[in-house]
């Protein structure tokens, strides 16, 4: 069965203190993988989409890479507005996502 | 307006009560998704459009009845629902729902039954 399962579920960081957020999945023939940011009371928010092993997106202290088996998000010396719900999510098929729990990311100034 | 929209942002409301839920995308995409998120769970997919027609149903019970009239908006009607339904509910949009294209996602309906 397809699987998404994201690591740890919970994380707290000092500011500055890097760290990864881990996403395995078992999906066959990934077509997408996707990371996104959730604040609370809000939707999420679209951050990277990886296609293949080997490749790697950034955006300010953010850094997804992808394995065959899994991605990882780290997060380069964080500050305190980095604290959010982090959510990676791989596509089935056309239209379907399937998501993981997410991991919850807290920056302490 | 820009990206995707949805109102009211919470409602509360009795079992007996029939509401709905509005979403309106303003990023010109022909597919469009409800999903639920529950506290600690996973967002579940429950509904598909694309270019107004319904493409996925995903064994969501019929107290849950969507529409879609155009492709910009999409509706959740809601009637004779159990507390079990209270949860975030959220609206989805990706530009024709191929399996390589990222979703947004609205800011949510925060839904709680009495």
């Amino acid at each position: 069965e397809d699987q998404v399962t994201q690591s740890p579920e919970a994380l707290r960081l000092q500011e500055g203190e890097s760290s990864s957020l881990n996403c395995s999945y078992t999906v066959s023939g990934l077509r997408g993988l996707f990371w996104y940011r959730q604040d609370p009371g809000k939707g999420p928010e679209f951050l990277f989409t990886l296609y293949s092993a080997g490749e790697e997106k950034e955006k300010e202290r953010l850094k997804a890479t992808l394995t065959k088996k899994e991605s990882f998000l780290h997060i380069t010396a964080p500050k305190p507005e980095d604290s959010a719900t982090y959510l990676c999510a791989v596509s089935l098929n056309d239209y379907k996502l399937s998501f993981g729990a997410g991991t919850t990311v807290t920056v302490r100034a | 307006e820009t990206g995707v929209t949805q109102t009211p942002r919470h409602l509360v409301m009795g079992m007996t009560n029939k509401k709905s839920l509005k979403c309106e995308q303003h990023l010109g995409h022909n597919a469009m998704y409800w999903y639920k998120q529950s506290a600690k769970k996973p967002l579940e997919l429950m509904f598909v459009y694309s270019l107004e027609e319904r493409v996925e149903n995903n064994s969501v019970p019929s107290r849950f009845s969507p529409e879609c009239p155009n492709s910009s908006h999409l509706f959740l009607h809601l009637h004779t629902l159990q507390p079990e339904d209270s949860a975030l509910y959220l609206c989805a949009s990706s530009q024709d729902g191929a399996g390589d294209q990222p979703q947004h996602f609205g800011d949510g309906t925060r839904l709680s039954i009495l």
